[in-house]
């Protein structure tokens, strides 16, 4: 079954906190995985990619641990802007393409 | 320019029409989907297209069709429409499957 699950949350933190969210992925056999985030009414917009040896962009940091099935993602210094919908993603049925979404962690960041 | 193109941005019709939701994407990429977004804000995959090929079908009802013209062109054609399928509809695309995916701006389906 192709299934990626997520803590819903909601996580409610104030203005710089570090907060991380956790997702597990079923497939062993998922090639690539993501984390989009998402406004409120707006379209899902890639925030990374997450690579096996990990990987940082500023605030953001994504794991990636294939033996237990388990990706990350760690946001420091947390902004009000930060506040949104984050969704981890993974690739089943190989190159052909089919991108698998979680159900979702919202955060909400506290003045 | 927009990369993931979709139209109509609103859609509100009665049960038991037959509507259509156009997409377009201008990033040469291969593959094209469909994702359906429900009230409880899930994004579930309906259909995934790759060089014009339907290579997933998910357990999704048979009035609801996708259709690609070309490669940039995924339309979602629904017959018979019910009030379950009130969502927010994405079109998306990805260069490939294994790729990072880029949405359209969804299509506010609304059956009533």
């Amino acid at each position: 079954r192709k299934e990626v699950e997520q803590d819903p949350g909601p996580f409610n933190v104030p203005e710089g906190a570090t907060v991380a969210f956790n997702c597990t992925y079923s497939n062993s056999a998922s090639q690539s995985f993501f984390w989009y985030r998402q406004d409120c009414r707006k379209e899902p917009k890639l925030l990374m990619s997450v690579y096996s040896s990990g990987n940082e962009d500023g605030r953001f940091t994504a794991q990636l641990n294939r033996a237990s099935q388990y990706i990350s993602l760690l946001i420091r210094d947390s902004k009000l802007s930060d506040s949104a919908t984050y969704l981890c993603v993974a690739n089943y049925g190989g190159s052909q393409g089919n991108l698998i979404f979680g159900k979702g962690t919202k955060l909400s960041v506290k003045p | 320019d927009t990369a993931v193109s979709q139209t109509p941005k609103y859609l509100v019709t009665q049960m038991g029409n037959d509507k259509s939701i156009k997409c377009e994407q201008n990033l040469g990429h291969d593959t094209m989907y469909w994702y359906k977004q429900d009230s409880k804000k899930f994004l579930k995959i309906m259909f995934s297209y790759n060089n014009k090929e339907l290579i997933i079908n998910e357990t999704v009802p048979n009035r609801f069709s996708p259709k690609s013209p070309d490669k940039a062109h995924l339309n979602l054609h629904i017959n018979s429409l019910e009030l379950g399928d009130s969502a927010v509809y994405f079109c998306a695309s990805s260069l490939q499957g294994v790729t990072e995916a880029f949405f359209g701006q969804g299509t506010r389906l609304t059956v009533v």
